[in-house]
């Protein structure tokens, strides 16, 4: 079955470490993204990218940085710049063309990271 | 700056009522509107709208979109408790760099037996 899937389910970092959440699809989907979640809110936009070897800010990019080298990952770094970094992140694919308006953007189940 | 206004931001009702969830915004170059479900976890999609008036229906969910007013309905009829959840609207606007959404705050529902 074709999907997204994210990992670690859980992360835990100590303050001032950079990690690094892992995001792969095989849905053959051009775009991806990374959202993050507080408690209680919606999804913000962190980066995305349309295509391989480039990618875009979002809303709240500082203190975040991506890759795209191949289209089937998008990894997320949280570097110790980011000064409040727990939250619940999720990753998100979609296709411009085809069954779109039938699936959206399709997300993976996240990772919830906590600084410790 | 794109906005995404939900509300009621929660709702509790008793299983068998039918719950109206609204969703207006304000966006630049507007591609789509989509609704999800989320539950804990990763947001389940439920409809993607793209033109005025034609409502979407799956189930007891149905939704619709009002271009001019910039609105967006989603309904539940005859709730049960397992359509308790957190109810994503987004909206799709396009950029040179890409489409991408933005979301609002989200409807909590409660649906009690």
């Amino acid at each position: 079955d074709g999907g997204i899937t994210q990992s670690p389910k859980y992360l835990f970092r100590k303050e001032g470490q950079n990690v690094t959440l892992s995001c792969e699809q095989n849905l053959n989907h051009d775009a991806m993204y990374w959202y993050r979640q507080d408690p209680g809110q919606g999804l913000r936009l962190i980066y995305y990218s349309q295509i391989v070897n480039d990618f875009q800010k979002g809303d709240i990019a500082e203190g975040y940085s991506v890759s795209r080298e191949k289209k089937e990952s998008f990894p997320l770094t949280v570097t110790s710049a980011q000064k409040n970094p727990t939250a619940f992140y999720l990753c998100a694919s979609s296709i411009d063309r085809g069954d779109r308006l039938r699936y959206g953007y399709t997300f993976g189940s996240g990772t919830r990271l906590t600084v410790v | 700056e794109d906005k995404v206004v939900q509300s009621p931001l929660s709702l509790v009702v008793h299983e068998g009522d039918t719950v109206t969830l609204n969703c207006s915004y304000e966006v630049t170059n507007f591609r789509s509107l989509l609704w999800y479900k989320q539950e804990k976890k990763a947001p389940t999609f439920l409809f993607m709208l793209t033109s005025s008036g034609i409502e979407k229906k799956s189930g007891r969910l149905s939704s619709i979109l009002d271009k001019k007013e910039l609105f967006s309905i989603l309904n539940i009829t005859a709730t049960q408790t397992g359509d308790s959840a957190v109810y994503l609207c987004a909206v799709e606007r396009v950029k040179t760099s890409g489409s991408r959404l933005t979301f609002g705050e989200g409807t909590q529902l409660t649906v009690n037996p």
